[in-house]
């Protein structure tokens, strides 16, 4: 395609439950980056990848929150045993350069999730 | 990871009339800074960018100006539009780092 998909673009679930959240990147794009939105507010970073490594996970809350990425192409983020904090809206980026942040950030239109 | 934990400040600018946004960036390190506008159900899309070896950068209907010596950025855009209705990121980068701002909510009114 010729943006960054996300699916699913809403997702409800219930506390305790796991869920995956999808990404496609632009086609040929190397980096990829998860962030996280809560409402009305700014853009909390998760994690980059570079092909299919992470070499920065920082931004990750807790270990219920884990990514991979495959073929240096597609990346799942997965929350286990969601929490009512966890709903954000969740927002998947690509770039081309290889070299982090040195090239714009293609947003996809994002991951709704609510915890219920 | 960067949080940016502050509620939107908003600003209300009449159509037709310019409107500026303002951001202070934290590290005078920062090489590189791009501007992203966030309308409403959408992700952020990328407006224009600035180098650090710049001051002032123009696009169509935007400017971008970067002060060093304070550390702030300014984003410029003339004769606004109901479609610039949005949320404004500056971001700066810093060590290979992305560290967004806090977001401006902009409201023009028709």
């Amino acid at each position: 395609g010729a943006g960054v998909s996300q699916s699913p673009s809403n997702k409800v679930t219930e506390k305790g439950k796991d869920v995956e959240l999808r990404c496609d990147p632009i086609s040929g794009h190397t980096a990829l980056y998860w962030y996280r939105q809560s409402l009305g507010q700014g853009l909390e970073f998760l994690i980059y990848f570079q092909g299919n490594s992470a070499p920065d996970k920082s931004g990750l809350p807790s270990d219920r929150f884990s990514a991979e990425r495959t073929g240096g192409s597609v990346s799942t983020l997965t929350i286990q045993r969601t929490q009512q904090e966890d709903s954000a809206v969740y927002l998947c980026a690509s770039s081309s350069r290889t070299k982090r942040d040195q090239e714009t950030q293609y947003f996809g239109p994002g991951t709704r999730l609510l915890v219920l | 990871g960067e949080s940016v934990g502050l509620h939107l400040p908003t600003l209300s600018v009449q159509e037709g009339d310019n409107s500026i946004i303002n951001c202070a960036y934290s590290n005078s390190a920062s090489d590189y800074f791009i501007w992203y506008k966030q309308e409403s159900g959408k992700g952020p899309q990328f407006i224009i960018d600035i180098r650090s070896n710049m001051d002032k950068r123009q696009g169509q209907r935007v400017t971008v100006l970067l002060n060093k010596t304070v550390k702030h950025l300014s984003l410029q855009i003339a004769a606004t539009q109901p479609g610039d209705s949005a949320v404004y990121f500056c971001a700066e980068i810093v060590y290979d780092k992305v560290i967004f701002g806090p977001g401006t909510s902009l409201s023009v009114i028709p």
